[in-house]
């Protein structure tokens, strides 16, 4: 069965800080990683994803992602964030087939102006 | 851009009411799903489906039912709430496996 741990449940940074947060899974076979984001009060979006190729994946409002093989891991950065970035960020993994998404808890990310 | 639509955003019930929760997409997906959200656990499957007429269950089905007469809609109904469904209720769909899923407002459920 395949898992998805995220490192850092509640991370607080001030503005222009840079942010790093873990994502790691376990599966055995090929597997399509995403990063969502959930602004308070809205639904989930989709941020970033990586399928195949370019292990280094970038995405909208500056994030980027990198897939490590080796390391079974997938974490989310961003150089410099910004007070709209607070919300709650998901790591998910789909290890073939629809029906196996699985999400990791969330870390909720606090920028402080 | 509707995108996928979820009715209503908020709903109080009493133990052992029932009630359905819709939801519809308008962009033609194959494949639908619903997640509850709860805190420190993250979005759990609870039933999903990959064409009209066919569904299965997920991580935490029990408790729900859902049917997929039609490739737009794909409505979640609570047979008897209980306050252990208290949680926030998201439909997502997407065009094929493993591919992005776009997501509802969510329905914020509380049974009392």
């Amino acid at each position: 069965a395949q898992s998805v741990s995220q490192h850092n449940h509640h991370v607080i940074l001030s503005e222009a800080a840079s942010l790093e947060l873990g994502c790691n899974y376990s599966y055995g076979g090929t597997v399509n990683l995403f990063w969502y984001v959930q602004y308070p009060g809205q639904h989930l979006q989709l941020l970033l994803k990586y399928f195949s190729g370019d292990p280094l994946v970038k995405g909208i409002k500056g994030f980027e992602a990198e897939f490590i093989k080796s390391k079974f891991s997938f974490n989310l950065r961003k150089p410099s964030v910004q007070w709209s970035d607070t919300a709650e960020y998901f790591c998910a993994v789909n290890g073939g087939g629809y029906q196996k998404v699985t999400f990791g808890i969330g870390t909720k990310l606090q920028v402080i102006p | 851009n509707a995108g996928v639509t979820q009715t209503p955003k908020f709903q109080v019930l009493k133990t052992g009411q029932s009630m359905t929760l819709q939801c519809a997409q308008d962009m033609n997906h194959e494949y639908m799903s619903w997640y509850r959200q709860d805190p420190g656990m993250g979005l759990r499957l609870i039933h999903y489906s990959v064409g009209a007429g066919i569904t299965d269950q997920g991580e935490v089905p029990n408790g729900y039912n859902v049917s997929r007469s039609t490739t737009e809609d794909f409505p979640l109904r609570l047979l008897s709430a209980a306050p252990s469904q208290t949680s926030v209720y998201f439909c997502a769909s997407s065009y094929g496996q493993g591919a992005e899923a776009f997501f509802g407002q969510g329905t914020r459920l509380t049974v009392v």
